[in-house]
């Protein structure tokens, strides 16, 4: 079955303690993309990868950290994680970041800061 | 970046007929998509528009008019199951990034 997965599905953690929420899809999708969606806001768009070690910014960046070293897994790394990055977060993929694809969402990983 | 709008929240009744706005400001129009997002689930795609006009998909239809800046979602004979929230997006000059609106929760009631 064509998916994206996302580990862990929830997570409470403290103030700065190292996390990472995985995500994989078995699409062979070229372009991958991490959203948080908070209340009135929104999806808003973390980062994204084009492709294999190929990754830039979105629109609200800060405070996490991506990598793509296999085309098929594009984790999250929150450093040092705050209160204000409590959220709800979706990973995406899409056949290739260059034209009109749909994406297709992971189930999403509630994420709760204390 | 983009400027997207939609009204936060509508209901209506089993059976009828409902239509979804987004308004859209944009630099670089490369399209406008339509996602769907049960309650605590995942957003899943409904439809893209990038010409002006309607495309209907069954009980769905998007329209859009790129020189008003508007596109809606047109959902026919609503079903209980039709019950959730609507997301337009645009995305970026070079299909990048992605500008999603804040999302419209719609209630359908019997």
């Amino acid at each position: 079955e064509a998916q994206v997965t996302q580990n862990p599905r929830y997570l409470i953690t403290v103030t700065g303690k190292k996390l990472t929420v995985t995500c994989s899809q078995n699409m062979n999708h070229e372009y991958m993309s991490w959203y948080r969606q908070d209340p009135g806001l929104g999806l808003r768009q973390i980062y994204y990868s084009m492709n294999v070690e190929v990754t830039d910014k979105g629109d609200v960046p800060e405070g996490y950290k991506v990598s793509r070293k296999e085309k098929r897994n594009f984790p999250l790394i929150l450093e040092s994680p705050s209160p204000n990055q409590t959220s709800l977060y979706f990973c995406a993929s899409s056949l290739s970041g260059t034209g009109a694809y749909e994406q297709y969402f992971g189930p999403g990983t509630r994420l709760t800061v204390t | 970046g983009q400027n997207i709008d939609q009204p936060t929240e509508m209901t209506a009744t089993e059976g009828a007929i409902v239509q979804i706005n987004c308004t859209y400001q944009t630099s670089g129009f490369n399209g406008l998509f339509w996602y769907q997002q049960h309650a605590g689930e995942a957003p899943t795609f409904l439809s893209y528009n990038v010409l002006d006009g309607l495309e209907e998909k069954g009980r769905f239809s998007s329209f859009l008019s790129r020189s008003k800046g508007y596109s809606y979602l047109l959902l026919k004979e609503l079903q209980m199951k039709d019950s959730a929230s609507y997301l337009c997006a645009v995305p970026s000059y070079n299909f990048n990034k992605f500008y999603f609106g804040s999302g419209t929760k719609l209630n359908v009631k019997p």
